[in-house]
Formats: structure tokens, C-alpha cells, sequence
């Protein structure tokens, strides 16, 4: 069965970075893509960007340009997120999901979330 | 960036009901309009892909339909499990999510 774990809760300090893993199982992880979806809390759901397991090709939402890092390990099935220079309001619950592109870009299958808490 | 508009933001519904909830895109997106209910403290989970296909293993009280920019989610007969927030989310560009509808139990 498809399944997608991500790392740990995490604390940071204003202008530090954090980095997200996604292990991914159950399918074969080239033939889809990784999305990365935040939700602070509280709040609705913001779609972050995505990277393709296939040829490592991303997109990313225009407001994370220039502090956003997406990466794949293919021997491994993991996804990485890398967000720079955090700020208080990148308090959230980050996922990761499985994106598929029948009739557009699906997310059929969902991490647990990783709650990334920026504090001083 | 499209911008998506659900209304209601929320609602207050009994078991049994009938539900509509409508998404509205800032422009044009054709059919690429998706739909996900997020129970709380849980992932979201897709419920209808391409405005009106419904994802395997959805119940069939889960509807769909719209183009362009005008479309509605309809749940048939409320059941419990059904109380949640549900979002559109359009991916005819760079994705965008609508705010959310909370459904909740009347």
C-alpha cells in the first residue's frame, strides 16, 4: 500500500532553516511526483511547490522563489523540502503528497505532516 | 495567481442532508479543479479530481461538476464521518487552494 512518512517535528529560530524528509513506499517513486502543501495553524492549505521524481524538474509557488529547495533520492524513495530564512509566520503543518497529473495535478496520497515551529 | 473563492465558509448540517458547497475561480480553469476533505488533525484526503471524477474508494454520496469558473461539491445524505472542512483546489496554473468550508453537525 502506498504510504508516505515524514520526519519529525521540528524547532528553528528566525533566520534558520529547516529541512523535511518524505519516505515514500508502495509504488514506484519515479513514475510520480512530490508536492509539498503547509497549513498554519489554524488556517487553510497552501500549496508550496512541487518536484518530479522522474527528471527532478520544480515548481514553486511565486511568494517561496529564492528560499525553497526541492530534492529527491531515488535509490532511497525519499523527498526533501528545504525552506531558508524562516520567519515566525512559517509556523505550520507541512506535508508532503503524491502528485499525479491525470486531469491536472492530483494529490492522492498524503504524508502525516511535519509541524516546523519557528521561535526566538 | 488564480484565486479561489469557497462559499459557504462554513455550514451547519444533520445527518441524512443534502449539501452544497460551491467553489469560484478568479478566471478560467476549465476542468482542472479538484476537491479534498481534511478531517481534523488528519492529511487531507482527495475526494473528486478533473471537476467531477470521483477518487477510487469515495463514497458515491460524493458528487461533483462545474467548468470554467464555476463548480459545486454535493454530498447526498450526510453521514457522520462526512463533518469536516473541504477545499477546492485548482491546478489549471500554479496551484491554489480555496479557504475552506467547515461542515458541521446541526
Amino acid at each position: 500500500q502506498v504510504s508516505l512518512v515524514q520526519s519529525g517535528a521540528e524547532l528553528k529560530k528566525p533566520g534558520a532553516s529547516v529541512r523535511v524528509s518524505c519516505k515514500a513506499s508502495g509504488y514506484t517513486f519515479s513514475n510520480y511526483g512530490v508536492a509539498w502543501v503547509r497549513q498554519a495553524p489554524g488556517q487553510g492549505l497552501e500549496w508550496m511547490g512541487f518536484i518530479s521524481a522522474y527528471s527532478g524538474a520544480t515548481e514553486f509557488a511565486q511568494k517561496f522563489q529564492g528560499r525553497l529547495t526541492m530534492t529527491t533520492d531515488s535509490s532511497t524513495g525519499a523527498a526533501y523540502m528545504e525552506l531558508r530564512n524562516l520567519r515566525s509566520d512559517d509556523t505550520a503543518l507541512y506535508y508532503c503528497a503524491r502528485r499525479t497529473t491525470f486531469l491536472g495535478e492530483n494529490l492522492d496520497y498524503w504524508g502525516q505532516g511535519t509541524l516546523v515551529t519557528v521561535s526566538s | 495567481d488564480i484565486q479561489m473563492t469557497q462559499s459557504p465558509s462554513s455550514l451547519s448540517a444533520s445527518v441524512g442532508d443534502r449539501v452544497t458547497i460551491t467553489c469560484r475561480a478568479s478566471e478560467n480553469i476549465k476542468k482542472y479543479l479538484n476537491w479534498y476533505q481534511q478531517k481534523l488533525g488528519k492529511a487531507p484526503n482527495l475526494l473528486i479530481y478533473g471537476a467531477s471524477s470521483l477518487q477510487t474508494g469515495v463514497p458515491s454520496r460524493f458528487s461533483a461538476s462545474g467548468s470554467g469558473t464555476d463548480f459545486t461539491l454535493t454530498i447526498s445524505g450526510l453521514q457522520p464521518e462526512d463533518f469536516a472542512t473541504y477545499y477546492c483546489q485548482q491546478s489549471y496554473t500554479i496551484p491554489t487552494f480555496g479557504q475552506g468550508t467547515r461542515l458541521e453537525i446541526k
